[in-house]
């Protein structure tokens, strides 16, 4: 059974980066095409952007001026990058696999000095 | 930019009866391979979401069949035969056939 962790700081001043990585577990990274989500407190879900095993990317038009994502087959693991965040990037990220057959248990980030 | 509408937002029901949420495309979402790239999540309180359905008809392992999903082209429903508490929560429906992946705004399911 696949299973996925997100890591990351929980919080975030404003204008900083923010790094998350999902760690994959009971499968191989390989096998499977990931993506990054979110959802602000109280609200719904937006995707973020993918990544495959060939490190391909796709990003959402309203982030991808902030935002990469990579992965790195030798840990198993994939990673969110966001960069000059802000109070509306406060939200719980979750890492999913790309057809949503798998999701972690989701990574509250708050951006504030 | 696909935007998918969820009907009801609110869905108030009774233990053991039916219930029904629509999600209307703003286009096509059969995919020109001939997929049709919906899916249906389910967020529990306090959970992260699960699927439940995958390319508008396809129930996922584990899932009980009171679940259904149907549709095509624009207009998709989930379908829950008969509510269990459990079934408490808030649904999307989502969709990969264009870019950028979106997802509808989400009906709260609740019992009555």
């Amino acid at each position: 059974q696949v299973q996925l962790r997100e890591s990351g700081p929980g919080l975030v001043k404003p204008l900083e980066t923010l790094s998350l990585t999902c760690t994959v577990s009971g499968g191989s990274i390989s096998n499977y095409y990931w993506s990054w989500n979110r959802q602000p407190p109280g609200k719904g879900l937006q995707w973020i952007g993918s990544v495959d095993k060939d490190g391909s990317t796709h990003y959402n038009p309203s982030l991808r001026s902030r935002v990469s994502v990579s992965v790195d087959t030798s840990k198993n693991h994939f990673s969110l990058t966001l960069n000059s965040v802000t109070a509306a990037d406060t939200a719980m990220y979750y890492c999913a696999e790309w057809g949503g057959a798998y999701w972690g248990q989701g990574t509250l980030l708050t951006v504030s000095s | 930019e696909v935007v998918l509408t969820q009907s009801p937002l609110s869905l108030p029901v009774t233990l053991g009866q039916p219930a029904s949420i629509s999600c209307r495309s703003s286009q096509s979402l059969v995919h020109s391979d001939g997929n049709t790239y919906v899916y249906w999540i389910q967020q529990r309180p306090g959970q992260s979401p699960r699927r439940l359905i995958y390319k508008a008809t396809n129930r996922d392992s584990g899932v009980p069949d009171r679940f259904s999903g149907s549709g095509s082209g624009t207009d998709f429903t989930l379908k829950i035969s008969t509510v269990e508490a459990e079934d408490v929560g808030v649904y999307y429906c989502m969709q990969h056939t264009h870019w950028p992946r979106t997802f509808g705004q989400g009906t709260k399911v609740e019992i009555k």
